[in-house]
């Protein structure tokens, strides 16, 4: 079974730093790029980052709204993905959700994590 | 950045109805070398994460109900239900894949009637 477990989500105040982690099982996570999605309460889907696998060079690339914020890294030997935030603001705060993307096929994301909230607030 | 735009934004469709959902892309998403629309489909349900329906514009992920399908080419598609069941209701959205950033219509909200 395929699985997605995102960790660390929480409240953090505006200008302040948060790292979420994303372990997965059940598929080849050497050959998956993962791909970070967020939403909103009540909101739509943003697409916030992705890394690709190692065949692709650990490519990354992140939405405008989080780049020079946002690092994404993975850690193939523990089959897990991080999303590091940084200079965090209120408009950051949602559900995050680790999703996987098959890097060789070229079809679309189709696993996802039930995702971790992120509160930004004083 | 291709922008998605979605219509209508809610529907309310009576059980066994078909509800229609339509997607439109600033670009087009189509891919010449294979001839393929980097087009998705995905239905979220309340406190679910999204779940995939339809890739490459018209097919269907294993183990989706054969009532839903796509369709459409270039800039244009749409999510079609054929007859619509209670388990239907939730938020539909598009999203195209063919280039970075992913981007994601703003989502369709299907009601029963």
């Amino acid at each position: 079974e395929v699985q997605l477990v995102e960790s660390g989500g929480g409240l953090v105040q505006p200008g302040g730093s948060l790292k979420l982690s994303c372990a997965v099982s059940g598929f080849t996570f050497s050959g998956s790029a993962i791909h970070w999605v967020r939403q909103a309460s009540g909101k739509g889907l943003e697409w916030v980052g992705r890394i690709r696998s190692s065949t692709n060079s650990y490519a990354t690339a992140y939405a405008a709204s989080v780049k020079g914020r946002f690092t994404i890294s993975r850690d193939d030997s523990k089959n897990t993905a991080y999303l590091q935030m940084s200079s965090l603001k209120t408009e950051d705060t949602a559900i995050y959700f680790c999703t996987r993307r098959d890097d060789y096929s070229g079809k679309p994301i189709d696993h996802w994590g039930q995702g971790t909230l992120v509160t930004v607030s004083s | 950045d291709i922008v998605m735009t979605q219509s209508p934004d809610s529907l309310a469709v009576s059980l066994g109805e078909r509800a229609t959902i339509n997607c439109k892309s600033s670009q087009s998403v189509l891919n010449s070398s294979n001839n393929k629309n980097y087009l998705a489909w995905y239905q979220q349900k309340p406190g679910q994460p999204p779940k995939l329906l339809i890739f490459w514009a018209s097919t269907r992920e294993s183990g989706v109900p054969d009532r839903f399908s796509g369709s459409g080419s270039g800039t244009d598609f749409t999510l079609t239900i054929s007859s619509l069941q209670a388990e239907d209701v939730a938020v539909y959205y598009c999203q195209q894949y063919y280039t970075s950033p992913l981007t994601f219509g703003g989502g369709t909200r299907v009601e029963i009637k």
